[in-house]
């Protein structure tokens, strides 16, 4: 059966506390592994696609790096404005998501 | 360019009630898709499409009907609403061989 996990459910930083969120996935006929940010209220919005496992994406303060079998998100250095669900995501035609990471970064 | 397109934003249904939620993106997209996103679940596949004519089901597809008539339209249809489709519900598009997908801002049912 395809499957997205993402961990932790929820992650609470203080400004500037660097980490990473967790992505292990299972789908057949894999193509890419996607991350998305979701704002409260909000459909997703698209950060990234990762197709080989060693390669990396870079955006502002996230970094995105795929092995054979899981993904992270490094956040460094985060601002508030980082704060939101972080969604990961896989597959071709069908693609399927995690439950998502909750990210809250405190002043 | 408005992007992806939802109506309604909301709407309450009774239990056993019929209705049809709108999608339409007018980016020329190949591929639709339908979401639904319950707290703690994530976003699940319902029914995705990948062009005109042509769909397939999701992970969660049990008493939902699409069709993709056109490119730019891809309607969800709820048969007889069950208070377990109580949910936000989002469509989204992408291009064939790219993985950015466009959401639209969702719609939030309730099925009383």
């Amino acid at each position: 059966e395809d499957q997205v996990t993402q961990s932790p459910e929820a992650l609470r930083l203080q400004e500037g506390e660097s980490s990473s969120l967790n992505c292990s996935y299972t789908v057949s006929g894999l193509r890419g592994l996607f991350w998305y940010r979701q704002d409260p209220g909000k459909g997703p919005e698209f950060l990234f696609t990762l197709y080989s496992a060693g390669e990396e994406k870079e955006k502002e303060r996230l970094k995105a790096t795929l092995t054979k079998k899981e993904s992270f998100l490094h956040i460094t250095a985060p601002k508030p404005e980082d704060s939101a669900t972080y969604l990961c995501a896989g597959g071709d035609d069908k693609i399927i998501f995690g439950k998502g990471t909750r990210l809250h970064i405190l002043p | 360019n408005a992007g992806v397109t939802q109506t309604p934003k909301f709407q309450v249904l009774k239990t056993g009630q019929s209705m049809t939620l709108q999608c339409a993106q007018d980016m020329n997209h190949e591929y639709m898709s339908w979401y639904r996103q319950d707290p703690g679940m994530g976003l699940r596949l319902i029914h995705y499409s990948v062009g005109a004519g042509i769909t397939d089901q999701g992970e969660v597809p049990n008493g939902y009907n699409v069709s993709r008539s056109t490119t730019e339209d891809f309607p969800l249809r709820l048969l007889s609403a069950a208070p377990s489709q109580t949910s936000v519900y989002f469509c989204a598009s992408r291009r064939h061989g790219l993985y950015e997908q466009y959401f639209g801002p969702g719609t939030r049912l309730t099925v009383t």
